[in-house]
């Protein structure tokens, strides 16, 4: 079964910075592209980024690019977020979601999500 | 960035009614477009990919039809478990982008 765990939420002011991990397990987690995907409150979601399976080719979100980095340790099964200079638009529960290996931006497979909320 | 619009924002309907919600695309994304069901503080859950192949595990009464920048999700006859909010998501070209979402309430 995948499971997708997130952790390091939690409240920051304004301009700091947090590191976001999921760790994965049931599957091979080299074999995936991955996914950052945030949803704020009373909103939809919104892809923040996309890493392949060998952390050589990344994408973002306008709204983030520049102050998210998204990386991955395969050996570690495990898939990261900096988020720095965090901004109050930046408050929602972050997910990490598996690719379903049928299409890229296709997410079948997400976690419980991890809540960032930015205030001072 | 390709724009997803649902409507309606609201749909009140009671259990045993047929539910249709509608999602367009503002650019075509032939059928590269997926349906999600959601819960209060649970993650979306897949229902629909490719705009109209069920995921394992979905019920029958859910399909989706569409393609171009036109789609639809029918729900055939509505369960006490299906109130909830849906979204589609594009996934035609990055930024993969979701509708604002459609909650269906209990009439």
């Amino acid at each position: 079964e995948v499971q997708l765990v997130e952790s390091g939420g939690g409240l920051v002011q304004p301009g700091g910075s947090l590191r976001l991990s999921c760790v994965a397990s049931g599957f091979t987690f080299s074999r995936y592209w991955m996914y950052w995907v945030r949803q704020a409150p009373g909103e939809g979601p919104m892809v923040v980024s996309v890493i392949n399976t060998d952390d050589t080719y990344t994408r973002y979100a306008d709204s983030v690019k520049g102050r998210f980095t998204i990386s991955r340790d395969n050996a570690k099964n495990t898939l990261y977020l900096q988020v720095n200079s965090l901004r109050a638009e930046d408050t929602a529960v972050y997910y990490c979601a598996r690719d379903s290996g049928r299409a890229l931006g296709d997410l079948p497979h997400w976690g419980q999500g991890t809540l960032v909320t930015v205030s001072s | 960035d390709i724009q997803v619009t649902q409507s309606p924002s609201t749909l009140s309907a009671s259990a045993g009614d047929r539910v249709t919600i509608t999602c367009r695309a503002s650019q075509s994304i032939t059928t590269w477009l997926a349906w999600f069901q959601q819960k209060p503080g649970k993650a979306p859950r897949l229902l629909i990919y490719k705009a109209s192949t069920l995921e394992s595990g979905v019920p029958s009464r859910f399909s989706g039809s569409g393609s171009g920048t036109e789609f639809t999700l029918t729900i055939s006859s509505l369960q006490p478990d299906d109130f909830a909010t849906y979204y589609c998501q594009q996934y035609n070209s990055f930024p993969y982008t979701f509708g604002q979402g459609t909650k269906v309430e209990i009439k």
